[in-house]
């Protein structure tokens, strides 16, 4: 069964650091891997969405990379802002042969950015 | 213009109740989700249908019962609530299966 780890779990930074949010996952037969925020008491917003083919995605000032094979993704943030405060979660898509609707969520990193 | 819609978003009920939570989404996907946030904030998938065919049931009790009257309505009805169903509950759709998934605003269940 696929398990996903995120580091850290909580994270605080000064506004304009540039950030590193991990995410790791036992099983490297993957069909994609999707990264969300979630602000308090809202719904989760997609960032981006990586194919297992691909090695990196970029929107603005998020880039996510995968490693499939050692069974890792990293968003990295540039120049921080307080409105990036929000928990991100990363969630994988099991490979083809399985149901590829269902996704596997880690716990979260809670960022918070302060001015 | 709201992509993926949920009603109510607050619903707070008795144990032994039944009661019913609405999505609604005007994306034209074919596939929705039902997820469960529990009170450490984990995610984990109920169901999904496909067309308004069931494609995953999580081990989830039979209490639990999903309905989609059509592609853009997916319904969770859940029956003889108990105070362990008590949790944030959140809608998504996306065009395939394997596709980019998106959420609704989430529906927080309280059952006292």
């Amino acid at each position: 069964k696929q398990e996903v780890t995120q580091i850290p779990a909580a994270l605080s930074v000064p506004e304009g650091e540039n950030l590193v949010l991990n995410c790791s996952f036992t099983d490297s037969a993957i069909y994609n891997l999707q990264w969300f925020r979630q602000d308090p008491g809202k719904g989760l917003t997609s960032l981006l969405l990586i194919q297992s083919s691909q090695r990196e995605q970029t929107s603005g000032r998020l880039n996510a990379s995968l490693d499939k094979s050692s069974g890792r993704s990293t968003l990295y943030i540039a120049a921080s802002q307080p409105g990036d405060s929000a928990t991100y979660l990363c969630a994988v898509r099991p490979g083809r042969g399985s149901t590829l609707g269902r996704l596997y969520f880690g716990r979260g990193t809670q960022l918070t950015v302060w001015p | 213009d709201t992509a993926v819609s949920q009603t109510p978003k607050y619903l707070v009920t008795q144990m032994g109740n039944d009661k019913s939570i609405k999505c609604e989404q005007n994306l034209g996907h074919d596939t929705m989700y039902w997820y469960k946030q529990d009170s450490k904030k984990f995610l984990k998938i109920m169901f999904s249908y496909n067309n308004k065919e069931l494609i995953i049931n999580e081990t989830v009790p039979n209490r639990f019962s999903p309905k989609s009257p059509d592609k853009a309505h997916l319904n969770l009805h859940i029956n003889s609530l108990e105070l362990g169903d008590s949790a944030v509950y959140f809608c998504a759709s996306s065009q395939e299966e394997g596709d980019e998934q998106f959420f609704g605003p989430g529906t927080r269940l309280t059952v006292l």
